[in-house]
């Protein structure tokens, strides 16, 4: 079964710190991972995606892919907390002739004062 | 936002009655999908659909059926509610399908069954 695993948490940082969120997935041919925010009682939102090997920024937030070890982090510079949330890792999989999401459990971040 | 709408907001029903929610979107999308998320278990994949008429069975479709009869709409069934449903349940869109397609989610249903 196609999986992509999160560390459930939850991680807590100080404010102004770096906040790390790593993903693993099983599926070698997976191309596509994604980035979603999910605060309490609401639904995800993306927050970034990334197609290719290497780093990719956005304000403070920056997602690193590494194919060959099947490995994908999201880091949080400067975290604040409002960053607090849970951070799901979602994978576009190949199966039955779709591109299906496949979705971490998330990762609560705490991020206090 | 993406325009997409989920009803009702919140259910409660008692097991063995049927349930139906609807997922409507206004963005044309091809794609839609059906998760329902509980505590341990993050975003599971129920049902999805590539177009009208046309779903699929996702991770955990046993005991839910679902509909797409018109590009905008699409309905998720419990033919008959168990407890094991209490969730809440999330729908999502996306556009083409491809590889680097994205998701975006509508804002939940909660189902409490009691």
């Amino acid at each position: 079964q196609k999986e992509v695993e999160q560390n459930s948490g939850p991680l807590s940082v100080p404010e102004g710190a770096i906040a790390s969120l790593n993903c693993t997935y099983s599926d070698r041919g997976s191309q596509s991972f994604f980035w979603y925010r999910q605060y309490s009682g609401k639904s995800p939102e993306l927050i970034m995606s990334i197609y290719s090997n290497g780093d990719k920024e956005d304000g403070r937030f920056t997602a690193q892919l590494n194919k060959a070890s099947q490995y994908v982090s999201l880091l949080i510079r400067d975290s604040q907390p409002s960053d607090s949330a849970t951070y799901l890792c979602a994978v576009n999989m190949w199966e039955g002739g779709s591109y299906i999401p496949t979705f971490g459990r998330g990762t609560s971040l705490i991020v206090h004062p | 936002d993406a325009g997409i709408t989920q009803s009702p907001r919140h259910k409660v029903t008692e097991t063995g009655t049927p349930v139906t929610l609807r997922c409507h979107q206004t963005e044309n999308h091809r794609y839609m999908y059906w998760y329902r998320q509980d505590p341990g278990h993050g975003l599971r994949l129920i049902h999805y659909s590539y177009g009208v008429k046309d779903t699929d069975k996702g991770e955990v479709s046993d005991g839910y059926s679902v509909s797409r009869s018109k590009t905008e709409d699409f309905l998720l069934t419990l033919e008959s509610a168990t407890s094991s449903q209490t969730s809440v349940y999330f729908c999502a869109i996306s556009n083409t399908g491809e590889g680097t397609d994205t998701q975006y989610f509508g804002p939940g249903t909660r189902l409490t069954v009691l």
